[in-house]
């Protein structure tokens, strides 16, 4: 089955900084790749999301890029602020594939 | 109008008792998850139904079974409650095809003493 793993677990950022984190899944056939978002106490919410026929996608602060021949994708976020503080999971899906398998999460701090 | 409301948000109670967790979504999605977080953030899959038809079974124990008594629905029954069981439990739904996230309910925090 489809393996996707997630890096940093941790990352501290000064606000205004930009914060990147690192996705790598094993399934080529994965072609849908969503960005959830996870305050404390909170339920995750996407994001953003790209598909494999598309290169990068922004929206805003928040952009993804997407590289299938390495099998790995990635956030950015620009222009760090505290309320972007929270657990950031990636994901993967294949077409034929009902679940998402997401990575591990990243716990981002944006320090003031 | 919440897309996916999970009742209750906090649930405490002993070891080996019986509890359930109401899952509904009102988005008309096709395919509902039931998904369990533990203290480290892993979101692990447990079931999801699609039509009314368990599709995925992930190995989860036995005292864990999901009822979906029509497809804006997705319960969950635990039998015999262990102290591990103790973790956020999150149900979420999605649209037919693989090009579509899910919409996570607020979660169920579940406690066991």
């Amino acid at each position: 089955g489809e393996n996707v793993e997630q890096h940093p677990s941790t990352l501290s950022v000064q606000e205004g900084d930009s914060a990147v984190i690192k996705c790598t899944y094993s399934d080529s056939a994965s072609n849908y790749f969503p960005w959830y978002k996870q305050e404390l106490g909170k339920r995750p919410q996407l994001i953003i999301d790209i598909r494999s026929n598309v290169g990068e996608k922004k929206d805003q602060r928040i952009a993804v890029t997407l590289n299938k021949t390495a099998k790995h994708f990635s956030l950015h976020i620009t222009e760090t602020q505290p309320e972007d503080s929270a657990v950031y999971f990636c994901a993967a899906r294949k077409g034929s594939a009902r679940q998402l398998t997401f990575g591990s999460g990243t716990q981002l701090t944006v320090l003031p | 109008d919440t897309a996916v409301s999970q009742t209750p948000k906090y649930l405490v109670t002993q070891m080996g008792n019986d509890k359930s967790i109401k899952c509904e979504q009102n988005l008309g999605h096709d395919t509902m998850y039931w998904y369990k977080q533990d203290s480290k953030k892993f979101l692990k899959i447990m079931f999801s139904y699609n039509n009314k038809e368990l599709i995925i079974n992930e190995t989860v124990p036995n005292r864990f079974s999901p009822k979906s008594p029509d497809k804006a629905h997705l319960n969950l029954h635990i039998n015999s409650l262990e102290l591990g069981d103790s973790a956020v439990y999150f149900c979420a739904s999605s649209p037919t095809g693989a090009n579509y996230g899910y919409t996570f309910g607020s979660g169920t925090r579940l406690t066991v003493v």
